[in-house]
């Protein structure tokens, strides 16, 4: 079945120690986006790319990064984890130009800051 | 910039009972909503889409409707389960950008 995976599903890193998160599909969908989501909270995006073009969200924090090498991978980088940043990190893809842009969503990944 | 709105924010029913699910948003210029579902812990699975143009969409016990003009949508749910627990979403699409707006989720129980 075609779809958005997330890897690892939970990551726990230290206080100030850069971790990358992943990101991939099978959908073919020329746009992908990094949300956070806090308890209780509304997903935020944090950027999206269209193809390859960068899409930053003017409130994103600059310890947030993202590389896409090709159409199906996506990765988060945060450099220098603080406790502010536990959350859990979605990602999702969307097909633009198509008929419908529906989002598809992966699992998450859960990242605890120690 | 779009502000979704969701409520009630927290909701408890008892099994079998129909509900009302509300979102509604500021700028009608959309070009569809997409209500979706979230499980403790997990990612959101996509319930229903309605483009701009429609102004309903089913999916077996679930039906979503679309009043663009007025800036809101509604999520039914016939015979509510036990099942059905989770929180609801909506996010919209703008005309422009690629962008979704969320709102913060109805949290659904249903009581057995």
């Amino acid at each position: 079945d075609a779809m958005v995976i997330q890897n690892p599903r939970y990551q726990v890193t230290q206080f100030g120690k850069p971790v990358t998160l992943s990101c991939s599909q099978t959908l073919n969908h020329n746009v992908m986006y990094w949300y956070q989501q806090k308890s209780s909270q509304a997903p935020k995006l944090l950027f999206h790319y269209y193809d390859k073009d960068f899409n930053n969200e003017a409130d994103t924090p600059d310890n947030f990064q993202s590389r896409r090498p090709n159409t199906s991978f996506c990765f988060l980088d945060i450099r220098s984890p603080g406790l502010g940043d536990a959350a859990m990190y979605l990602c999702a893809t969307s097909r633009a130009g198509g008929s419908s842009y529906e989002q598809y969503f992966g699992p998450g990944t859960r990242l605890t800051v120690t | 910039k779009q502000e979704v709105t969701q409520i009630p924010a927290a909701l408890s029913v008892p099994e079998g009972e129909n509900l009302v699910l509300n979102c509604s948003f500021t700028d009608s210029a959309i070009y569809n909503l997409q209500w979706f579902r979230q499980d403790p812990g997990k990612g959101l699975t996509s319930l229903l889409l309605i483009q701009s143009s429609q102004r309903e969409q089913t999916s077996g016990r679930l039906n979503a409707s679309l009043d663009k003009s007025s800036g809101r949508s509604t999520l039914y749910i016939a015979a509510s389960q036990p099942g059905d627990s989770a929180t609801y979403l909506c996010a919209v699409r703008g005309n422009t950008g690629n962008q979704f707006y969320f709102g913060t989720g109805t949290s659904l129980t249903v009581i057995p």
